[in-house]
């Protein structure tokens, strides 16, 4: 079955205290990228990745890295997390051809 | 950087009522639209989506949305809306050509409420 898969699907972590939420995808897609989902503000695109070590920032980077060392894998660190990065995070992937894009099922982080 | 309105941010509707939510993007060149639903607690599934050729497309569950070149809009419409509906709804467009060409800019989303 084509899909995305995130990892944690829920987090309540403390400030400052480095994490890792994995994203896979198994659909052999080039792009891959990265959202958080804020109330009253929508979705923002935080990082994007055109293929294999091509990373790039969206609208919303700061805070936030990510790593492209395989095509199905694109893992978003939070090498200090701060409260204001309490959010809902997708992790999105899409043909190369084919502007439509498979979300993955999110992942809550809590910081406090 | 191109932006997305959806004019409505909270709609209740009745079951049976018909629905329209707006949907205006800031991108005079050509452009892929979608429009995705959030279900309460779970992630974004493509409703529709509008790349060229008829801008009146059909989606999933009666859904239908209408692109106005002109107007540069792409409204979602449904002509008799059930409880099911409840969701939130984001409008998305893909600016082909601009210097964000790959990413997907949403809109705010609209939250509907259906009751019974």
């Amino acid at each position: 079955e084509a899909q995305v898969t995130q990892n944690p699907r829920y987090l309540i972590t403390v400030t400052g205290k480095k994490l890792t939420v994995t994203c896979s995808q198994n659909m052999n897609h080039e792009y891959m990228s990265w959202y958080r989902q804020d109330p009253g503000l929508g979705l923002r695109q935080i990082y994007y990745s055109m293929n294999v070590e091509v990373t790039d920032k969206g609208d919303v980077p700061e805070g936030y890295k990510v790593s492209r060392k395989e095509k199905r894998n694109f893992p978003l660190i939070l090498e200090s997390p701060s409260p204001n990065q309490t959010s809902l995070y997708f992790c999105a992937s899409r043909d190369g051809r084919v502007h439509e894009q498979y979300f993955g099922p999110g992942t809550r982080l809590t910081v406090t | 950087a191109q932006s997305v309105s959806q004019h409505n941010h909270h709609v209740i509707l009745s079951e049976a009522a018909s629905l329209e939510l707006g949907c205006n993007y800031s991108y005079g060149g050509t452009v892929n639209l979608f429009w995705y639903v959030q279900y309460p607690g779970q992630h974004l599934q493509l409703l529709l989506k509008y790349f060229s050729g008829d801008p009146l497309v059909k989606g999933i569950k009666g859904f239908e949305a209408e692109f106005i070149k002109s107007k540069f809009s792409f409204n979602l419409r449904k002509p008799s809306v059930q409880w099911s509906d409840t969701a939130e709804y984001f409008c998305a467009v893909n600016a082909l050509g601009s210097n964000s060409g790959y990413a997907l800019n949403f809109g705010k989303g609209t939250s509907l409420l259906v009751t019974p």
